[in-house]
Formats: structure tokens, C-alpha cells, sequence
């Protein structure tokens, strides 16, 4: 079955930078698009992105287009996500989410990663 | 890109039907058919529940519907059980590989 496990909770302080994994398993992973989707203490979702697993190309949202990068390693069906210059406002939930073959749906979503910047 | 519009709030008693609304604009949730719905426990990861406008994954109880017109789409649970208390999001597509999700609902069962 399908699998997305990402690491466990880390803390940064104001101006580090953080790099998350997404682990994929139970698919041919450079068939599907992975999103990451971030969630705010007692927020809603807010959409950061996606990479096309196959090619490695990426979109990103407008708000974090000079922060992001997302990159993806085939050998390892491994999707990253780093995230620089953070800030108190980046403390959130960071989920990867695997877009369905076909497109527009978000089907698969990994456990989460909290992240916490914090001096 | 604005996050779609839903109520903070919605609840039910046992066995009625609550319905959620998802509003946007015609660049996102009137322009494609492509607006999901997510349930969110406590602690979980977001789950699919609707996808496509009216598509029910596998395992999603028919309790569930979807719905849009013009540039909003709607979430109904029918028969309203305990299990169904959790937030809500609706997302939708937005052109150019890009996606929005909606403010979220919390769903009460009185």
C-alpha cells in the first residue's frame, strides 16, 4: 500500500534553515507529482508547492517561491523540502501529499512533520 | 492566491445532515472541477474524503457528498454519526499546478 513517512519533530531557531524528507513507498514513485502542504498551530492548510518526481521540475506558491526548494531522489523514492531564513510564523506541521496519476487530487498524505522555530 | 471562504463552524444532531459551503472564484473553484474535500481528526493527517467535485474514494461511507455551482462548492454528511466530528477543508485546483485550501470547519455532533 501506499506510504509517505516523513522524520520526526525538529526545533530551528530564527534564520536556520530545515530540510525535510517524505519516504515513499508501495508505488512507482516518479509516476506521481508530491505536494507539501503546511499546517499552522490551530490554522488551516496553506499549499507551499509540488515537484514533478520524474523530472525533478517545481512549481511553488507565490509566498514561499524565495524560500523553498523542494528536490527529489529517485534511488531512494525520497522527496525534500527545505525551507530557509525561517521564522517564527514557519511553526507548523510540514505534510508531503502525493497527487493521484490522473491530476488534482492530493490523495496520500504522509504523517507530518511538526517544526518548531524558536530562539 | 486567497484561501477559499468556509464556515468556522458547523454541527448536527445524530442522524441529520450538515452541509458546508467552499467559496472561491472562477480562477479556482468555478473554473475546474477539480475541488477535494479533506477530514481532519486531532492530531491526524488531513484524509480524502471527496475528490473531483462528487467522487468518493474507496472506503469513504456514501454519507458523504459533494456538490458545486459556480464558484461554490459544497461538502454534505448525511446521517451525521459521532465519528463524524473532525474539521473539514476543501482545496482546490488553480491553474498552473497550483492549489488553494479553504479556512476549514470544525463539524460538531450535539
Amino acid at each position: 500500500q501506499v506510504q509517505l513517512v516523513q522524520s520526526g519533530a525538529e526545533v530551528k531557531k530564527p534564520g536556520a534553515s530545515v530540510n525535510l524528507p517524505c519516504k515513499a513507498s508501495g508505488y512507482t514513485f516518479t509516476l506521481y507529482y508530491m505536494h507539501w502542504v503546511r499546517q499552522t498551530p490551530g490554522q488551516g492548510l496553506e499549499w507551499m508547492g509540488m515537484i514533478n518526481t520524474r523530472g525533478g521540475t517545481t512549481i511553488f506558491a507565490q509566498n514561499f517561491q524565495d524560500r523553498v526548494t523542494m528536490t527529489r531522489d529517485t534511488s531512494t523514492s525520497t522527496v525534500y523540502m527545505e525551507l530557509i531564513s525561517l521564522r517564527s510564523e514557519d511553526t507548523a506541521i510540514y505534510y508531503c501529499a502525493r497527487e493521484n496519476i490522473v491530476g488534482g487530487v492530493l490523495e496520500n498524505w504522509g504523517q507530518g512533520t511538526l517544526v518548531t522555530v524558536s530562539s | 492566491q486567497s484561501a477559499l471562504t468556509q464556515p468556522p463552524s458547523a454541527s448536527g444532531s445524530p442522524g441529520q445532515s450538515v452541509t458546508i459551503s467552499c467559496t472561491g472564484t472562477s480562477s479556482d473553484v468555478g473554473g475546474y472541477n477539480y475541488v477535494s474535500w479533506f477530514q481532519q481528526y486531532p492530531g491526524q493527517a488531513p484524509k480524502l474524503v471527496i475528490s473531483e467535485v462528487t467522487k468518493r474514494p474507496s472506503g469513504v461511507p456514501d454519507r458523504f457528498s459533494g456538490s458545486k455551482s459556480g464558484n461554490t462548492a459544497s461538502l454534505t454528511v448525511s446521517g451525521l454519526q459521532a465519528e463524524d466530528e473532525a474539521d473539514y477543508y476543501c482545496s482546490s485546483y488553480a491553474g498552473s499546478n497550483n492549489y488553494v485550501f479553504g479556512t476549514g470547519t470544525k463539524v460538531t455532533v450535539l
